[in-house]
C-alpha cells in the first residue's frame, strides 16, 4: 500500500519566494497534519484536518503561512513570502478516523531552504 | 526522550543487547501514546502503541511499558540490530483528540 506521499523532496529557494508543498494522504485516511522539524525545536504541529476541516490551526507559525485541504486525498501548504528562518523539514502524516485514537502516518518530509 | 534543544540525548548499544529508551510525558490526562522510529531522510516510522488501560504492550522484539504514576513510557528493543540505529521518539495524546504532542526524541546508536 502507498504510504504518505510528499512533494518536493527537497526545495531551495530565495527569501520572498512563495513555496508550496503538496500532500497526498494515505487512501481511505480522513485525518491529516503538517508538521515542521527543526533541530532546536524538534517536531511542531502547524495544523490539521478532519474531513478537509481545518481543526486547529494554533500551531501556524503566523500569517505568512497557509494550508488547504481541497479534497480527501490532497493538501497543500503555502509559505508567502518565505524567510530564511522557515528553513525546516516539513512532514505530512495521516491516521483513520475510527472509535478511540489511531497512529499517525508520516511521509518522509520535504526539506525547505530558504537563502 | 526530554527536549534538549540540540543535543539529542544518545544511547550506544551493542548489537545484540537490549536496549531501552525512556520517556517522561507531560500530561496526566494523555490517554494514548506511541513510539516513533525516525532514520536519517526520512519521517517518523510507527513502531508500537499503547493506550492508558494498559501497562503493556508487546510487539515483534520490541515492548512498551507505561507507568502512569510517574508519567513514564519506556520502549525495550530486544537483540538490538544495527537497522535500529535511529531516532526514536515518544509522543502523546489525550480525550480522543488527535493532536499528537512529541517529546525531543532519544539517539539511538548500534555498535557492531
Amino acid at each position: 500500500d502507498a504510504g504518505v506521499i510528499q512533494s518536493p523532496r527537497h526545495e531551495v529557494t530565495e527569501m520572498g519566494q512563495e513555496v508550496t508543498l503538496r500532500c497526498k494522504p494515505i487512501s481511505g485516511h480522513n485525518s491529516l497534519f503538517w508538521y515542521r522539524q527543526t533541530m532546536m525545536r524538534g517536531l511542531e504541529l502547524l495544523i490539521y484536518f478532519n474531513n478537509n476541516v481545518p481543526i486547529d490551526d494554533s500551531g501556524m507559525p503566523e500569517d505568512r503561512f497557509s494550508a488547504k485541504m481541497p479534497n480527501a486525498s490532497f493538501s497543500t501548504l503555502k509559505i508567502q513570502p518565505s524567510e530564511p528562518r522557515d528553513s525546516a523539514v516539513y512532514f505530512c502524516a495521516s491516521s483513520p478516523r475510527r472509535q478511540g485514537n489511531q497512529p499517525q502516518h508520516f511521509g518522509d518530509g520535504t526539506r525547505l531552504s530558504i537563502l | 526522550g526530554e527536549s534538549v534543544g540540540l543535543h539529542l540525548p544518545t544511547l550506544s548499544v551493542q548489537e545484540g543487547d537490549n536496549s531501552i529508551i525512556n520517556c517522561a510525558y507531560s500530561n496526566s490526562a494523555s490517554d494514548y501514546f506511541i513510539w516513533y522510529k525516525q532514520e536519517s531522510g526520512k519521517g517518523p516510522q510507527f513502531i508500537i502503541d499503547i493506550r492508558s488501560n494498559m501497562d503493556k504492550r508487546q510487539g515483534q522484539r520490541v515492548t512498551v511499558l507505561l507507568n502512569k504514576t510517574v508519567k513514564h513510557l519506556s520502549l525495550q528493543i530486544a537483540a538490538t540490530q544495527p537497522g535500529d540505529s535511529a531516532v526514536y521518539f515518544c509522543a502523546e495524546t489525550w480525550a480522543a483528540g488527535n493532536k499528537l504532542t512529541f517529546g525531543g526524541g532519544t539517539r539511538v546508536l548500534v555498535k557492531p
